[in-house]
């Protein structure tokens, strides 16, 4: 079964961090472009991060400098180092499947929940 | 940054009709569109992709058309499972960038 599963998710102080990770199982994680969504309790989706299959990475604004994306093929892996955390960024967070040169991401994981609060 | 506006925010209709709805980009973005149903409390379903594609396991009754600015999702009877929020989103071409409409709610009477 294609599957992606998230983890890591908690409550964190602002200005803490926080790592998430996703295992993806059931597919060739190696082939995928890798992506990261969040969305806060009661509003849309919202683009986090992106990693292509060769290993470019890619960010909107609101995290760049702030949020970090890898993968680790060899363990099936997606990862989101977050630091400098902000009460803005309490969402859950989804890892998501593209295929590279298709806009869709066709596979999601079911979140983690990420909460910055004092 | 490319904005996307979803018309209308609500939708109210009865098994069997028609529904359509719109997705409108702030410039071009070609045929880097999908669309997304989401229910609550689940993640994002994939029903759309590159504007007119239907993903793996769609029904035939979801149908996607449109290029450059202007989009819509068809779903040609509904069905009371078709009850959900629908998200357009779309790719920017270089760096590639990516956002969300801000989402259409369907309702089944």
């Amino acid at each position: 079964e294609v599957q992606l599963v998230e983890s890591g998710g908690g409550l964190v102080q602002p200005g803490g961090s926080l790592r998430l990770s996703c295992a993806a199982s059931g597919f060739t994680f190696s082939w995928y472009d890798m992506h990261w969504v969040r969305q806060a309790t009661g509003k849309g989706l919202e683009w986090v991060s992106a990693i292509a299959s060769a290993g470019d990475s890619y960010y909107p604004g609101s995290v760049k400098g702030r949020f970090i994306i890898s993968r680790e093929n060899a363990k099936d892996s997606l990862y989101l180092q977050m630091n400098s955390l902000r009460a803005g960024d309490t969402a859950v967070y989804y890892c998501a499947r593209a295929r590279t040169g298709r806009i869709g991401f066709d596979i999601w994981g079911h979140g983690t929940m990420v909460t910055v609060s004092s | 940054e490319i904005v996307l506006t979803q018309s209308p925010a609500t939708l109210s209709l009865s098994p069997g009709e028609r529904a359509t709805l719109s997705c409108r980009a702030s410039q071009s973005v070609s045929s880097y569109l999908a669309w997304y149903q989401q229910k609550p409390g689940q993640a994002p379903r994939l029903l759309i992709y590159d504007a007119s594609n239907r993903a793996t396991g769609i029904p035939a009754r979801f149908s996607g058309s449109g290029s450059g600015t202007d989009f819509t999702l068809t779903i040609s009877s509904l069905e009371p499972e078709d009850s959900a929020i629908y998200y357009c989103q779309q790719r920017s071409n270089w760096p590639p960038k990516y956002t969300f409409g801000q989402g259409t709610k369907l309702e089944i009477k």
